[in-house]
């Protein structure tokens, strides 16, 4: 069955500085990767999604993923955050798109401070 | 124009009691599903409805009955309340056919399920 890891659970970084968050999957083939995030009382929104093509892919609010096959893992970047980017980001897997759940890794929470 | 939409937003009900959940979409999609996000904010799917019918069941008490009274909507109700139920509850759908980039799911804004 697949699986997503998430191996940071809360970062904190300064205001300007550029983010990084992890995210690795375990599944057979390529799955289908997704970035979503939750500020604090709302639902999901999706920032980016991976399906095919080109490996760095650009999504809402500045943020960009890159998929890498070799390392099975879909990092989220951000070059300069700033203070509305604190919310928790999970990062999702499919196995094919359609009728198919996403599998959720457990999320990262991101402070940002001044 | 809210693409899905849930109802209530919080729900503060007592151990043993009854209670539904609504959500509808306007999106024409024909897959809807109900996630659950615990204390520990872990999102895990519990149902999903494919134009009505039940295709998928995770492990998930009989307590919990979905009911898809048609494509657009998907209720949740669940019997019996219990502490461990407290939880935030999420609906989504997606499009089935075809499938590709413009094949994601779109979530609802959750609704807050707080049993005491």
């Amino acid at each position: 069955a697949q699986s997503v890891t998430q191996p940071d659970i809360h970062i904190t970084v300064s205001e300007g500085a550029s983010l990084e968050l992890r995210c690795n999957y375990s599944y057979g083939a390529t799955p289908y990767l997704f970035w979503y995030v939750q500020s604090p009382g709302q639902g999901l929104q999706l920032l980016l999604k991976y399906f095919s093509g080109d490996t760095l892919v650009q999504g809402i609010k500045g943020f960009e993923a890159e998929f890498k096959r070799s390392q099975s893992s879909f990092n989220l970047r951000k070059p300069s955050v700033h203070w509305s980017d604190a919310a928790e980001y999970f990062c999702a897997v499919a196995p094919f798109i359609g009728n198919t759940p996403l599998v959720f890794g457990k999320g990262t929470r991101l402070s940002v401070i001044a | 124009d809210t693409a899905v939409s849930q109802t209530p937003k919080y729900l503060v009900t007592q151990m043993g009691n009854d209670k539904s959940i609504k959500c509808e979409q306007n999106l024409g999609h024909d897959t809807m599903y109900w996630y659950k996000q615990d204390s520990k904010k872990f999102l895990k799917i519990m149902f999903s409805y494919n134009n009505k019918e039940l295709i998928i069941n995770e492990t998930v008490p009989n307590r919990f009955s979905p009911k898809s009274p048609d494509k657009a909507h998907l209720n949740l109700h669940i019997n019996s309340l219990e502490l461990g139920d407290s939880a935030v509850y999420f609906c989504a759908s997606s499009h089935l056919q075809g499938g590709g980039p413009s094949d994601e799911q779109f979530f609802g804004p959750g609704t807050r399920l707080t049993v005491l």
